[in-house]
């Protein structure tokens, strides 16, 4: 069974800086898709970034970059420029093959808890 | 450009009350899920429906169940409600088929269970 892995609970980054949240994940397949998810104290979940395993190129969105390890399996989310409204839940998401239904499973691991400081 | 709504923000029940928990999607979705979310366990699927009046178990479907009467509508159902199931609740719906798309998700029901 796959499973995803974020080891850590919370990060606290200055504002104007750099942090890197990690995740890793386990899984015998070879074509899936991986997410991140932002979950602000409203509750409200927000796709960040995806990432398609076929590609090798690292995907980015704005100040949202991966660094997608294949081989070690691992999909760590690099935020450049942290701003107070990055502050949130963070997780990471893996999304399986088909089952029989034609519907595709999402397993998200535990989440990074995100603080800015200003 | 609501997507996914939930009937509610937050619900206080009793131990023993059924509850109902409702979400619907404007996206002409066949796929929906439930999800709970607790501290230190991350989102862990519930149910989930793949058409109107199918339904299939997810990683955790003791003590709830589902209904989907219409495509738009799946319902979660706690039949006696227990205070170990006081937690979050957010409906997705990802697109059908292959997609890159990303699963739309409600913004969730907080339950307490007293």
């Amino acid at each position: 069974a796959q499973t995803v892995t974020q080891s850590q609970p919370e990060m606290s980054v200055q504002e104007a800086e750099t942090v890197t949240l990690s995740c890793t994940y386990d899984t015998s397949e070879s074509d899936y898709y991986l997410f991140w998810y932002k979950q602000p104290p409203s509750r409200q979940m927000i796709l960040v970034i995806r990432q398609e395993a076929y590609k090798q190129q690292n995907a980015t969105e704005n100040r949202f970059s991966v660094n997608f390890q294949k081989a070690a399996k691992s999909f760590s989310l690099k935020i450049s420029d942290s701003q107070l409204g990055d502050a949130a839940m963070y997780f990471c998401a893996y999304r399986r093959g088909a089952l029989s239904s034609g519907t595709y499973k999402y397993i998200f691991g535990t989440g990074t808890r995100l603080k800015v400081l200003a | 450009d609501v997507k996914v709504t939930q009937s509610s923000r937050y619900l206080v029940k009793r131990t023993g009350e059924k509850v109902f928990l409702e979400c619907v999607q404007d996206m002409d979705h066949e796929n929906m899920f439930w999800y709970r979310q607790d501290p230190g366990l991350g989102l862990r699927l519930i149910y989930f429906s793949y058409d109107v009046k199918m339904k299939e178990k997810g990683d955790i479907p003791e003590g709830y169940s589902v209904s989907r009467e219409k495509k738009e509508r799946f319902s979660l159902i706690l039949e006696s409600a227990s205070t170990n199931q006081t937690s979050m609740y957010l409906c997705a719906s990802p697109p059908t088929g292959d997609s890159t798309y990303e699963q739309y998700f409600g913004p969730g029901t907080r339950l307490t269970v007293t």
